[in-house]
């Protein structure tokens, strides 16, 4: 299997634009999660989805933030406005659903955004 | 809800042993992980340890879970370059999603 698969891997983009960046998790993966991760707070959970279905988004910062799950093998984070304070590297994880399993997250490589 | 918590740096030289350490706050935890992340990736998943167990050993790497003071730790027996990297302390606690509540990271820098 080829892994998580985030595009683009870095993104540079003004003030004000609109951003999207993707996700396609691993096959058969039931939940998928997507965190931001700075150097000031570390790793912060956006928010994940189980069976595409959105469960929590309570960590989405503001109304700028969406992102969606249309089927099991692609999502979207989308930012619209963009700030500099979104800069960031944003990072996808899936899980498989085993019952009784491990729960253990494979995550991408991570989308490195910066706002200019 | 639930809290993790680690210290955001450790510096070892080359050959000695690493200790991270980490606490958490919420008892119905089942699953505690150690996740690895390397420069310029994403985080993985290095050593588990379930929550009846005290100990678990994997080559050089032990975990120790203190349940009664919610404490975990990770030890790197004869650290080695390769081993710099953010080390996570993560937890799973009983509720029915795949959620992890992931600590803040803890950087390990090692000295040749």
């Amino acid at each position: 299997d080829a892994g998580v698969i985030q595009s683009p891997r870095h993104e540079v983009t003004e003030m004000g634009q609109e951003v999207t960046l993707r996700c396609k998790p691993i096959s058969g993966h039931n939940s998928l999660f997507w965190y931001r991760q700075t150097m000031m707070r570390g790793l912060e959970l956006l928010i994940y989805f189980n069976n595409n279905v959105p469960i929590d988004d309570s960590g989405m910062p503001e109304d700028r933030f969406s992102a969606k799950m249309p089927n099991a093998s692609f999502s979207t984070l989308k930012i619209q406005p963009s700030e500099p304070r979104d800069s960031a590297v944003y990072f996808c994880a899936s899980t498989p659903r085993v019952a009784g399993g491990l729960y253990e997250q494979y995550f991408g490589p991570g989308t490195r955004l910066t706002v200019t | 809800g639930e809290d993790v918590e680690q210290s955001l740096f450790l510096s070892v030289r080359e050959g000695d042993s690493s200790v991270i350490n980490c606490t958490y706050t919420d008892s119905s935890s089942t699953y505690l992980y150690w996740y690895k992340q390397e420069p310029g990736a994403g985080l993985q998943l290095l050593t588990y340890i379930f929550s009846n167990m005290d100990m678990k050993q994997d080559q050089r790497l032990t975990v120790l879970l203190n349940k009664k003071d919610k404490h975990l730790s990770l030890r790197i027996a004869d650290t080695q370059t390769g081993d710099s990297a953010i080390y996570f302390c993560a937890e799973k606690n009983s509720g029915g999603y795949q959620k992890v509540t992931f600590g803040i990271g803890t950087k390990l820098q090692v000295i040749p």
